[in-house]
């Protein structure tokens, strides 16, 4: 079974910071793994996501995740804020014949000026 | 605007009542999820189709069904609402399942509230 932790229901930081928000996955097979992220009153839309290869994954807006196999982590960072990030980032996983998404609780990020 | 057509957008509805959401894919895609949103408990799957049949449950109620069409629109319905009921219902799509499958496209909701 796969599932994963967000550590952190709410980051705040200030414009031009760097964002990490941090997710540790579980499963019991080789993972795929996703961010999303829902601005307010929105579906969720996808940020990145990594199924096999290069570690770290580029996605969209400037923000990038690695994925540390030794660490069960995926988190996602970003290297400076803008107000316009604001919104709840959501983690997913799946296994790899498995085709439902499982999602974190989700953080909130916040930026301030 | 992300393919994924769900309507309606806002439904408002009393204890006892049925509704029933729909959901249009993306074009070209074949695979429909539906996941609730509340905030006790988070995105919480309900159940996938694929091409017009059921391959997933996830904690779909009784009282909840869902249907895939020849087109591949999907609709949820969703009987003897109760309270408990209120919450954003999402659908999404993807074009394959498995090893195809690399993520999904979300709609943007249907916020359900049980008065």
């Amino acid at each position: 079974a796969q599932s994963v932790t967000q550590l952190g229901s709410h980051v705040s930081v200030s414009e031009g910071a760097l964002v990490l928000l941090r997710c540790n996955y579980s499963s019991s097979v080789p993972p795929y793994l996703f961010w999303y992220v829902q601005y307010p009153n929105q579906g969720l839309q996808l940020l990145l996501k990594y199924t096999t290869g290069a570690t770290l994954v580029k996605g969209i807006n400037g923000f990038e995740a690695e994925f540390k196999k030794s660490e069960t982590s995926f988190h996602l960072t970003k290297p400076s804020a803008h107000m316009s990030d604001a919104a709840e980032y959501f983690c997913a996983v799946r296994g790899f014949s498995d085709d439902k998404l499982i999602f974190g609780t989700g953080t909130r990020l916040q930026v301030f000026p | 605007d992300s393919g994924v057509t769900q309507t309606p957008k806002h439904l408002i509805t009393a204890t006892g009542q049925r509704v029933t959401l729909r959901c249009s894919p993306r074009s070209g895609d074949l695979s429909v999820y539906w996941y609730q949103q509340s905030l006790d408990q988070g995105l919480q799957f309900l159940i996938q189709y694929y091409n017009g049949e059921e391959r997933a449950k996830g904690n779909i109620l009784e009282r909840f069904s869902a249907q895939q069409f020849p087109d591949l629109h999907s609709e949820l319905n969703l009987s003897s609402l109760e309270l408990g009921d209120s919450a954003l219902y999402f659908c999404a799509s993807s074009v394959g399942v498995g090893a195809l499958n690399y993520g999904y496209t979300f709609g943007s909701g249907t916020r359900l509230t049980v008065v």
